[in-house]
């Protein structure tokens, strides 16, 4: 069965540094997305991106983020100077058209010491 | 702005019993789409279950059901003959029909942790 995956499962960075946190959605779907989930919280939407571009974005997705598709397979999610509030559980998710269920990769856990 | 609230924290049933999870949003859209995710300790997300507003039927997938009250604005998962495997965080999502917004993006409500006992 298709699915996303994402990498790495868990990256470790020291504060002020870049990270690019990976995905590969599935290979016929249009629309991409990223969530977090600070341990303990809800898991939150930070941005949608469709026919190379942002479609939606949350107040959460600041300068310091950006998203890009670099190829026909990987969608990725940089931040540019990480701080120590955003480690957290980062999903990728991908869906087919506007209106289909979103499937979610396994995540990748983000440490910033 | 939309919320979704998950009024339980944890709930806990033995296996084979039958388990309610509760969940309330607010919203002044019409058109709109509900979701339960299941979140086991691999903590990929997986859909259990769906629900269209205009769908006055409460949606059915095997031993997941939901009660959806749209006056109330409730949705609630019912899980019967509960399995061991139901052990997991159960996400309460809602995701807007309006102005081109997508389905994937998800509102979440807190979560509920349910355990399946032996």
């Amino acid at each position: 069965e298709p699915e996303v995956t994402q990498t790495p499962s868990h990256q470790v960075t020291q504060m002020g540094q870049e990270v690019i946190l990976r995905c590969v959605p599935i290979s016929n779907h249009l629309y991409f997305y990223w969530y977090r989930q600070i341990l303990g919280q809800k898991v939150e939407f930070l941005v949608s991106f469709y026919n190379n571009e942002i479609s939606e974005k949350s107040e959460i997705f600041d300068d310091q983020f950006s998203v890009e598709r670099p190829d026909g397979s990987n969608f990725t999610l940089k931040i540019r100077s990480t701080k120590l509030e955003d480690s957290a559980m980062y999903f990728c998710a991908s869906s087919e058209w506007r209106n289909t269920e979103a499937f979610f990769g396994q995540g990748t856990r983000l440490t910033v010491v | 702005a939309q919320t979704v609230t998950q009024s339980q924290p944890e709930m806990s049933v033995q296996e084979a019993e039958t388990v309610t999870l509760s969940c309330t949003y607010d919203t002044s859209e019409n058109n709109y789409y509900l979701f339960w995710y299941k979140q086991p300790p691999s903590r990929q997300m997986i859909l259990v279950i769906r629900q269209e507003a205009y769908k006055q039927q409460n949606a059915t997938e095997n031993r997941f059901s939901v009660n959806f009250q749209k006056a109330a604005k409730s949705f609630s998962l019912k899980i019967s003959d509960s399995q061991l495997g139901d052990t997991a965080m159960y996400f309460c999502a809602f995701s807007s029909n309006a102005g081109g917004t997508s389905y994937g993006k998800l509102t979440f409500g807190q979560g509920t942790i349910l355990t399946v006992h032996p």
